[in-house]
């Protein structure tokens, strides 16, 4: 079974569309995270939650917005997509509260913006 | 300067090789080491995790911290075809809800 799954895995979509990305982990964590690593695979955390609470939310574009629905469940929407957007998403898990914090990851969603 | 420094590579080494991963950081507080993989195509899996200073084995994998030189390493011994993947280090400051910081990656091929 698939721990961290994120949905789509590839989109390709106009500059100026909206799209999301959705994530659903079955790990029973508390903790998911986005991340976006770039064409120089350059991996960065966007935000945090913990039970459905946001803690972690780096300097991104508001054009980015989290939601999650309940603690195994965080999605990714944009509004009006550009070029620079195109990169890998990545969801994650961890337990959460811990003494450390083991990632586990999704596949991820490739973004091509056009 | 990043927080956390990596050679992209790439590395090129025969099977069997011994290889020797590196990674230094600037920031004092980090005290969680981790090492991540990352195939063609896939999202990182943790390989190791290290707390503090010191060595932790693991089958051929040997990860080890330098915190005084703020220095950080993985070795592979016997490399093997399958090792070919991307190498994340990745560290945080202490516990609670705090992000991980990776470095770049190295991009490792080992060659039958």
């Amino acid at each position: 079974d698939t721990a961290v799954s994120q949905t789509p895995k590839y989109l390709v979509t106009q500059m100026g569309n909206d799209k999301s990305i959705k994530c659903e982990q079955n790990l029973g964590h508390d903790t998911m995270y986005w991340y976006k690593q770039d064409s120089k695979k350059f991996l960065k955390i966007m935000f945090s939650y913990n039970n459905k609470e946001l803690i972690i939310n780096e300097t991104v574009p508001n054009r980015f917005s989290p939601k999650s629905p309940d603690k195994a469940h965080l999605n990714l929407h944009i509004n009006s997509l550009e070029l620079g957007d195109s990169a890998v998403y990545f969801c994650a898990s961890s337990q959460g509260g811990s003494t450390n914090e083991k990632l586990f990851f999704g596949s991820g969603t490739q973004l091509s913006v056009l | 300067q990043k927080e956390v420094e990596q050679d992209p590579g790439p590395l090129s080494v025969p099977e069997g090789a011994i290889v020797s991963l590196n990674c230094t950081y600037s920031n004092s507080a980090f005290q969680y080491f981790m090492w991540y993989r990352q195939y063609s195509r896939k999202g990182p899996e943790l390989l190791m995790y290290t707390y503090s200073s010191g060595n932790k084995e693991d089958g051929r994998f040997t990860a080890q911290v330098d915190k005084s030189s703020k220095y950080i390493s993985l070795f592979i011994r016997d490399s093997q075809p399958s090792d070919s993947a991307t190498y994340l280090c990745a560290m945080s400051a202490s516990w609670g809800y705090q992000k991980v910081t990776f470095g770049i990656g190295t991009k490792l091929q080992v060659i039958p």
